[in-house]
């Protein structure tokens, strides 16, 4: 089973619009990670968010945590068409070495 | 920094050839080494996993085989190619807290 799962599957807005992608995870963590893929290439870590954290930002990119619900959020502000990519999370491997990934989201934004 | 280098970038292979892709990592040591292939639009699915020299986890029975013959080297084999095997692969390896990807193989059976 999955790890961490991405919601929508597929989002397409506008340049200038926000992003925001959702992720669900099963088990406690210690960090959630978010990654982006271009378009037939490898991912590139994004951003990291601990446990204890509930907010993150980086540059145009805010990242929530709820471990009570096991969910977290990217939020995207003020796309750009070269955000087109795809996202996706991933939970800390320290306690079984795995590295996982949901199906993510694959976002367009339109010029 | 940590890098993967990981090769040919593409690759067509026949049906029932052989295959060996292998990956290399700079900048850290004693990483974790993960395959994964991704199906096109699709998400990663993990193929394999080592936490260490020779220590090979399998995730997914299938027609691949993983080996780790030194620290920083990590080889995706197989000896006999399906045409389901076709698809992108990718290379990763994880540091302290995030993990880093190689630019991937995509491979066509044919």
């Amino acid at each position: 089973s999955q790890q961490g799962e991405e919601d929508p599957q597929a989002l397409s807005i506008q340049e200038g619009e926000n992003a925001t992608m959702n992720c669900s995870y099963k088990t406690s963590i210690n960090n959630l990670q978010w990654y982006r893929q271009n378009s037939g290439r490898g991912l590139v870590h994004l951003i990291l968010i601990r446990s204890n954290e509930r907010e993150k930002h980086s540059g145009r990119l805010r990242v929530t945590l709820d471990t009570s619900k096991k969910s977290s959020s990217l939020l995207i502000t003020a796309s750009r068409a070269a955000d087109t990519a795809s996202y996706f999370c991933a939970t800390d491997w320290s306690n079984t070495g795995k590295l996982i990934f949901g199906q993510g989201t694959t976002l367009q934004v339109k010029p | 920094s940590q890098t993967i280098h990981q090769w040919p970038a593409t690759l067509v292979q026949p049906v029932g050839s052989p295959l060996s892709l292998e990956c290399t990592v700079e900048g850290t040591s004693n990483p974790n080494l993960y395959w994964y292939r991704q199906a096109a639009g699709r998400g990663l699915q993990l193929l394999f996993y080592s936490v260490g020299i020779g220590q090979i986890s399998s995730e997914v029975p299938q027609n691949l085989s993983a080996s780790r013959p030194q620290d920083r080297q990590f080889i995706l084999s197989s000896k006999k190619l399906l045409l389901s095997d076709s698809g992108f692969y990718l290379c990763a390896g994880t540091g302290v807290t995030e993990a880093f990807f190689g630019q991937g193989t995509r491979l066509t059976v044919v």
